[in-house]
């Protein structure tokens, strides 16, 4: 069965300091992985998707990622972070042939201190 | 129209009550989720609708009940819900299966 694991709970950051999530999944084959992100209060947005092509992703706000096949991993940086980005963010992957299904990781809790 | 929206935003209810959460997108898309999210968890999948069918039931206790009525509208129907059903109810839509756009919640409290 798949699984998607994020490491790190709490992560606390200066403002302007650099930013790596990590997350690892653990499945053979193909996969589509993403990050989401959910601001206090919102809803959950797509920050970024891998399917296929460049290993290197970019998505919105400067945030990117890189898929690393041989590690299962896919963690998400961001060179300079903002009090703004303050929130949850989750790893998911999917499966093509699980019909759908996306598993979320258990997230990650980022604060940010101005 | 790229938006998923949710009604209501906070529901309340007795575990006796019978209530509706309501879901719609005007995206054109074909697949249609319904989610649990606990406090600082991650969501946990419920149902999906793909072409208006049931395909997936994430073995769900029968007091919720997924309805679909058209492409656009995914409804989730509570009865004799428990306090620990308490949760925020997360709907989210997808054309290709994959990337999914999630609407805002419905804040559940069951008494």
């Amino acid at each position: 069965a798949q699984s998607v694991s994020q490491h790190n709970h709490h992560v606390i950051l200066s403002e302007a300091a650099s930013l790596e999530l990590g997350c690892n999944y653990s499945y053979g084959g193909t996969v589509n992985l993403f990050w989401y992100v959910q601001y206090p209060g919102q809803h959950l947005q797509l920050l970024l998707k891998y399917f296929s092509g460049d290993p290197l992703v970019k998505g919105i706000k400067g945030f990117e990622a890189e898929f690393i096949k041989s590690k299962f991993s896919f963690n998400l940086r961001k060179p300079s972070v903002q009090w703004s980005d303050t929130a949850e963010y989750f790893c998911a992957v999917n499966a093509p042939s699980s019909a759908s299904k996306i598993i979320f990781g258990s997230g990650t809790r980022l604060s940010i201190r101005p | 129209d790229t938006e998923v929206t949710q009604t209501p935003k906070h529901l309340v209810m007795g575990m006796t009550n019978k209530k509706s959460l309501k879901c719609e997108q005007h995206m054109g898309h074909r697949a249609m989720y319904w989610y649990k999210q606990k406090a600082k968890k991650p969501p946990e999948l419920m149902f999906v609708y793909s072409y208006e069918k049931l395909s997936i039931n994430e073995s769900v206790p029968s007091r919720f009940s997924p309805e679909c009525p058209n492409s656009s509208l995914l409804n989730l129907h509570l009865h004799a819900l428990q306090p620990e059903d308490s949760a925020l109810y997360l709907c989210a839509s997808s054309q290709d299966l994959n990337e999914q756009f999630f609407g805002p919640g419905t804040r559940l409290t069951v008494l």
